[in-house]
């Protein structure tokens, strides 16, 4: 059964302490994506990967890191340098280049909720 | 200007009702757009990818302006079920040169189907 995974559903922490957020897909797609979602506002793009080993900044990528290392996994850590890591994540991922950028469909996977205190 | 604007709601229609969705975008080099849907606390899940004039799927049906910058989203004989956040979403970094694309969501528009 194809689609992407993102893991734990909800995760807490103390200030000052950095944490990685899993997402794995098998839906072959060569492109993945991290926003944020806050309250009333729409979707924000924190980091974004065309392919293996490379990936770029979003609209708001400042106290956020990045890694791709494999097509499957894009995990993102939210580093203590994040002023307001309180919110909600979502990992998505689409064919990318291979299905033309310009009709480039993303499918989103179920989230991680992220509080901080 | 927001780069895509919706009417945020809520839209409270009765079950059998239609009901219409604007949306407004700014980057008139936008080369698709896409509706999602959203319920609560949920992600947010593709309903309809707009890539010409329009596009209808059953009771959906989008419309597509590119001369005002503007795309529906009709919804007719609404559902309980079809009650959750409408997201208008714009392709604004695609190319055909490589470049990744870039969607820019709308904050979204809240539906409540009734009895």
């Amino acid at each position: 059964d194809g689609g992407i995974t993102q893991s734990p559903k909800y995760l807490f922490r103390k200030e000052g302490q950095n944490v990685t957020l899993s997402c794995e897909q098998n839906l072959n797609h060569d492109a993945m994506y991290w926003y944020r979602q806050d309250p009333g506002q729409g979707l924000r793009l924190i980091y974004y990967s065309q392919i293996v080993n490379d990936f770029q900044k979003g609209d708001i990528a400042e106290g956020y890191s990045v890694s791709r290392e494999k097509k499957e996994s894009f995990p993102l850590t939210v580093t203590s340098a994040q002023k307001n890591p309180t919110a909600f994540y979502l990992c998505a991922s689409s064919f990318g280049l291979a299905g033309g950028w310009g009709y480039d469909e993303q499918y989103f996977g179920p989230g991680t909720r992220l509080t901080v205190t | 200007r927001k780069e895509v604007e919706q009417d945020p709601g809520p839209f409270n229609v009765p079950e059998g009702a239609t009901v219409a969705f604007n949306c407004t975008y700014s980057n008139s080099a936008s080369q698709s757009f896409f509706w999602y849907r959203q319920d609560c606390r949920k992600e947010p899940k593709l309903l309809m990818s707009v890539y010409s004039s329009g596009n209808e799927d059953g009771r959906f049906t989008a419309q597509l302006n590119r001369a005002s910058q503007y795309i529906s989203l009709l919804i007719r004989d609404s559902k309980l079920s079809d009650s959750a956040t409408y997201l208008c979403v714009v392709n604004t970094g695609a190319s055909y040169t490589g470049t990744a694309s870039k969607l820019t969501f709308g904050t979204g528009t809240r539906l409540q189907v009734t009895l």
